[in-house]
């Protein structure tokens, strides 16, 4: 398996545009994480999924941003409108049958909003 | 609030020597605690975990040690390579709690 996979591995935009972020998990794993990491906040739990279903959003930082996963293989994470203060490093994550047990990380999505 | 603290943001040590990465914690609750490695340009790895039932965990080259009475966790790296070089989280949960990650401590081995 190779892996979680995340796209792109970095974006540039502007403010005001519409970012999204994808993530591809290891197959067979039923949990799917978001994480956003920065200096001041360190890493962050956005959302997390189970079987396709979103359990808690409840990191999610405003109505800006959002995550589906429409199935088994594939999410996204898509902040409209941008603003400079989301400029971070995203983390896809999965793991199996245990949501605080053996994560496995994709590389990041290092986004910067101009 | 609850929260996973460090003792130390920067460790710096020199190739072969031993690393020990610490950690405090506040929930007593907490039953599970996982570290993880962080190199430079990807996503954090788990390299070992400990549960509340235990107070010392091995791997290869890698001890964690829990002490439950006054909430501490150390991470100790034996015979450090260059390789070694990273950020470490210690992070927990509470039965079966996301995890909630600390801010990391970077190791820097020197050849």
């Amino acid at each position: 398996d190779a892996g979680v996979i995340q796209s792109p591995r970095h974006e540039v935009t502007e403010m005001g545009q519409e970012v999204t972020l994808r993530c591809k998990p290891i197959s067979g794993h039923d949990y799917l994480f978001w994480y956003r990491q920065t200096m001041m906040r360190g890493l962050e739990l956005l959302i997390y999924f189970n079987n396709n279903v979103p359990i808690d959003d409840s990191g999610m930082p405003e109505d800006r941003f959002s995550a589906k996963m429409p199935n088994a293989s594939f999410s996204t994470l898509k902040i409209q409108p941008s603003e400079p203060r989301d400029s971070a490093v995203y983390f896809c994550a999965s793991s199996f049958s245990r949501k605080n047990e053996k994560l496995f990380f994709g590389s990041g999505t290092q986004l910067s909003v101009l | 609030g609850e929260s996973v603290g460090l003792h130390l943001p920067t460790l710096s040590v020199q190739e072969g020597d031993s690393a020990v990465i610490k950690c405090t914690y506040s929930d007593s609750a907490s039953n599970y605690f996982p570290w993880y490695k962080q190199e430079l340009g990807k996503g954090p790895q788990l390299i070992i975990d400990i549960r509340s039932n235990m107070d010392k965990r091995q791997g290869q080259r890698v001890t964690v040690l829990l002490n439950k009475t006054v909430k501490h966790l150390s991470l100790q790296i034996a015979a450090t390579q260059p390789g070694d070089s990273a950020v470490y989280f210690c992070a927990r949960s509470v039965g079966y709690s996301t995890l909630t990650f600390g801010k990391g401590t970077m190791l820097l081995v020197s050849p």
